[in-house]
């Protein structure tokens, strides 16, 4: 069965501060893995990775897989409080033999930054 | 620009009633699917379709129809609703092959049923 680990499950930190969120993940026949934001409600889509080794960047946020060591870490540099929210990893595979392929989603790392 | 709508946003069912959880994108994607987040559990695929005319059963489907007669649209129906259904539903949708993963999702439905 596919499954994706995300931790810490919670982190609370002030402004500022860095921040590593770690996902891990069994899955059969990967094809990428993503990392989306969720404030409030809908998630959005912050990364696709789907290289080992290479960063993914967007401000203050990055990513990298390790295809390996079947990980991915998210970084958040200088924290602001609206980076505060719940952050889900999800790994893309092509199992099931459909067209669409596979999506499972890990529980997610709530993030709080204190100002 | 909409995006992918989803309405209501919040309902409160009593055990076996039937509804419809509505859901419109206006970005002409191809990809549309159904989510559950529970919690603790992560989001879990419901049911999805590859274009208008054709879905497929996701990980949890029982309890749960759609259709997709339009590339705009696709309902989700609950036939008889349990309290095992009371969840947050979302709607999201993606453009065909090479970008399926990236998913744009609606603000969700939160469903109770007593």
């Amino acid at each position: 069965e596919d499954k994706v680990v995300q931790s810490p499950l919670s982190l609370v930190v002030h402004e500022g501060d860095t921040v590593t969120l770690n996902c891990s993940y069994e899955v059969t026949n990967f094809r990428s893995l993503l990392w989306y934001k969720q404030e409030k409600k809908a998630p959005t889509f912050l990364f696709m990775l789907t290289s080992s080794g290479i960063e993914k960047k967007s401000g203050r946020l990055s990513s990298i897989l390790d295809k390996k060591e079947l990980f991915s870490i998210l970084n958040i540099t200088a924290t602001q409080t609206g980076d505060s929210a719940v952050y889900l990893c999800a790994v893309g595979s092509n199992a099931g033999g459909t067209s669409y392929g596979k999506l499972t989603f890990g529980q997610g790392t709530i993030l709080t930054v204190h100002p | 620009n909409a995006g992918v709508t989803q309405t209501p946003k919040f309902q409160v069912l009593k055990t076996g009633q039937s509804m419809t959880l509505q859901c419109a994108q206006d970005m002409n994607h191809e990809y549309m699917s159904w989510y559950r987040q529970d919690p603790g559990m992560g989001l879990r695929l419901i049911h999805y379709s590859v274009g208008a005319g054709i879905t497929d059963q996701g990980e949890v489907p029982n309890g749960y129809n759609v259709s997709r007669s339009t590339t705009e649209d696709f309902p989700l129906r609950l036939l008889s609703a349990a309290p095992s259904q009371t969840s947050v539903y979302f709607c999201a949708s993606s453009l065909g092959q090479g970008f399926r993963e990236k998913l744009f999702f609606g603000s969700g439905t939160q469903l109770s049923v007593l």
